[in-house]
């Protein structure tokens, strides 16, 4: 079945520092990518979405490419702040990618020092 | 103002006991979903409504059963509460057919005892 693995754990790193969480997936329909953003206590929100093969998607400073050759949609970004401190999961859109019905990864811990 | 209201934030369960869960969504979306988030592990799919119709049921135990009144509500009520039911559990929703993007409410935060 469709399937997601995350970078697994803790990442710390400090402030004005490049960062690069892994997303891999399995899926054998074409890929619908996502990664959320999940902050201590909120509801998680949409960060990026995958677009075309081998295309960047960029919001907020953070991008991120599909790359069906190598089922990948890693998140970075050349310079972490503060409040990137957050959990990040990765998602894959089950199927036809025409639903609300997704995959996640167990989700990356960025933490941020000063 | 939040746009997917979900109601408590917070509740304690005694073990054997009913609950219910509100999820209301005011972003004009014609699907809702159920999402679960336990300790140590991902996100995970449990219904998916669109115009108050079940589309799609991940979870095997009928003792959580959605329920909606109106197409912009969905609750989720659960029976016989078991420890292991302890949880986050966050309402969702999205406008399939076009963007599909998913919004997630705050969510609720069930612990059993």
């Amino acid at each position: 079945g469709d399937s997601v693995t995350q970078t697994e754990g803790l990442v710390t790193l400090t402030k004005g520092l490049p960062v690069m969480l892994n997303c891999t997936y399995q899926t054998t329909y074409s890929p619908f990518l996502f990664w959320y953003v999940q902050h201590l206590n909120e509801a998680p929100k949409l960060l990026l979405k995958s677009s075309t093969d081998n295309k960047r998607t960029e919001h907020q400073g953070f991008y991120a490419t599909l790359h069906k050759s190598s089922s990948s949609f890693h998140l970075q970004k050349s310079s972490v702040q503060l409040s990137d401190s957050a959990l990040y999961f990765c998602a894959l859109s089950e199927g036809t990618g025409n639903t609300g019905k997704l995959i996640f990864g167990l989700g990356t811990t960025l933490q941020v020092q000063p | 103002d939040p746009k997917i209201i979900q109601k408590p934030k917070y509740l304690v369960a005694v073990t054997g006991s009913e609950k219910i869960l509100i999820c209301e969504q005011y972003l004009g979306h014609n699907a809702m979903y159920w999402y679960r988030q336990s300790a140590k592990k991902p996100l995970e799919f449990m219904f998916s409504y669109s115009y108050q119709k079940l589309m799609d049921n991940q979870t095997a135990s009928s003792r959580f059963q959605p329920q909606s009144s109106k197409k912009n509500h969905l609750d989720l009520q659960i029976t016989a509460l078991k420890p292991d039911d302890s949880a986050t559990y966050f309402c969702a929703s999205s406008q399939v057919g076009l963007e599909n993007t998913l919004y997630f409410g705050a969510g609720t935060r069930l612990s059993v005892l």
